[in-house]
């Protein structure tokens, strides 16, 4: 039968070890990124950002890495708490659109204490 | 911190019976978003607002939708006639600036339940 929902990617770490998500955008003109957050019941929580016209950017705890050539997003949580648990998403604004956000499916992220 | 609010957290609703949802954006925020969030599905975009008149919608966003800034601090999304498939979860966010620049910053949403 079809499914009718995401299957979403799951990690589970170690607390303590540091996280890894993985994102693949869609569109070659997207110029804008976003990692959100999102804990059961919650919206969205934003956590970096990055511009296309750099390929790394690092926040508290939190590192997005850009490789445009492949169309290529991740973050990278370090020292991952049992808090970070959540289902991240990834974001893309396609240059010339008015906000429009794309998002990813979402993997789901467990941390083990 | 400067949060977005939605009310309410849990409408539900008749099929066919009109729903408006009910958004405080951050004060100092110039653009709007409302998205949606089918369960167990991705977060979908249904329009942007800015300088009072929409700067851009989805296909989602049909002729059933609309939204309003009645006052200097809601904004409202409002569907006339529900159908069954409007069943979701629904976002406001808000952006100091245009979103592909600035980051939006989202509401915890309001569920809508279609009977």
């Amino acid at each position: 039968g079809e499914s009718v929902g995401l299957h979403l990617p799951t990690l589970s770490v170690q607390e303590g070890d540091n996280s890894i998500i993985n994102c693949a955008y869609s569109n070659s003109a997207s110029d804008y990124f976003i990692w959100y957050k999102q804990e059961s019941g919650k919206g969205p929580q934003f956590i970096i950002d990055i511009r296309s016209n750099m390929d790394k950017r690092q926040g508290q705890r939190v590192t997005v890495l850009l490789n445009k050539t492949v169309k290529h997003l991740s973050l990278q949580i370090a020292a991952t708490q049992p808090g970070d648990s959540a289902v991240y998403f990834c974001a893309e604004n396609v240059g010339g659109s008015q906000g429009n956000l794309i998002f990813g499916k979402g993997t789901k992220l467990s941390v083990k204490p | 911190e400067p949060e977005v609010t939605q009310t309410p957290s849990h409408q539900v609703t008749q099929m066919g019976q009109e729903v408006i949802l009910r958004c405080v954006p951050i004060s100092n925020h110039l653009y709007f978003y409302w998205y949606r969030q089918i369960l167990g599905q991705k977060v979908e975009f249904l329009v942007s607002f800015y300088n009072n008149e929409i700067s851009e919608k989805s296909e989602i966003f049909d002729d059933q939708f609309s939204v309003e800034r009645p006052d200097g601090s809601n904004f409202t999304l409002k569907i006339r006639s529900t159908k069954l498939e409007d069943s979701a979860m629904y976002f406001c966010a808000s952006s100091v600036g245009l979103g592909r620049n600035q980051p939006q910053h989202f509401g915890d949403g309001t569920r809508l339940s279609i009977l």
